[in-house]
């Protein structure tokens, strides 16, 4: 079936670096990927939808500058981390729509700042 | 606008019981409903989904849910749990053009042998 990946699936980083975590579909062409944050013992908080082509759309109070989301390609959107403090550590996943419409997610990125 | 509620953040059941997740929606509009399943350190994985065809739904792993327009639940269902059903499960809804998903607060099912 569908699979959407993501890497890496684990990152550590020091304070202040940027980190890019890539989402991939590997066996459809996606126009729409979604990015959510995942805080602890919490639900998935969506950040942005990335259109291919286009300037991704991002959800209210989340900080556009802080979180670039690129979609360059029709298999790949990539979400960097700029300036990355350890309020930032938490767990990452995308989602991407395939051309049936249905929603396929990443496996997830584990983003720690130290 | 549309929301989930999940009633209960953890839910511990005997190896064998039944499995009774619950889920409440709100929406303006007919809604696709999901329910998805989270292992440790893993990414999501659906286990099913609603999109107006039948409202009772069957699911991976045995996991079944019903949609009851009446009652705005979709609420999660296994006759039998296994230890290897342990894991987070997360409600979610979304309208049709399946531009946004909605979120529950999720569900951390534990297994007792």
């Amino acid at each position: 079936g569908a699979v959407v990946s993501q890497h890496p699936s684990r990152v550590i980083c020091k304070s202040g670096t940027s980190v890019k975590i890539e989402c991939r579909s590997l066996d459809f062409q996606a126009t729409t990927m979604f990015w959510y944050r995942q805080f602890p013992k919490k639900s998935l908080m969506l950040m942005a939808t990335s259109n291919e082509g286009s300037k991704a759309t991002y959800e209210q109070g989340v900080e556009k500058d802080k979180f670039l989301i690129n979609h360059a390609s029709l298999t790949l959107s990539t979400l960097t981390v700029t300036s990355a403090h350890p309020e930032d550590s938490s767990f990452y996943i995308c989602s991407a729509r395939a051309p049936v419409g249905t929603i396929y997610f990443g496996e997830g990125s584990w983003l720690t700042v130290v | 606008a549309q929301s989930v509620t999940q009633l209960g953040s953890h839910v511990s059941v005997s190896e064998g019981a039944l499995v009774l997740l619950r889920c409440n929606y709100s929406s303006s509009v007919p809604p696709y409903l999901f329910w998805y399943v989270q292992y440790p350190n893993q990414g999501l994985q659906l286990l099913l989904k609603y999109t107006s065809a039948a409202t009772l739904v069957k699911g991976i792993n045995g996991f079944e849910a019903e949609f009851k327009k009446s009652e705005t639940s979709f609420h999660l269902t296994k006759p039998s749990a296994h230890m290897s059903d342990a894991a987070e499960y997360f409600c979610a809804v979304s309208d049709r053009t399946g531009n946004q998903f909605y979120f529950g607060t999720g569900t951390s099912l534990t297994v007792i042998p």
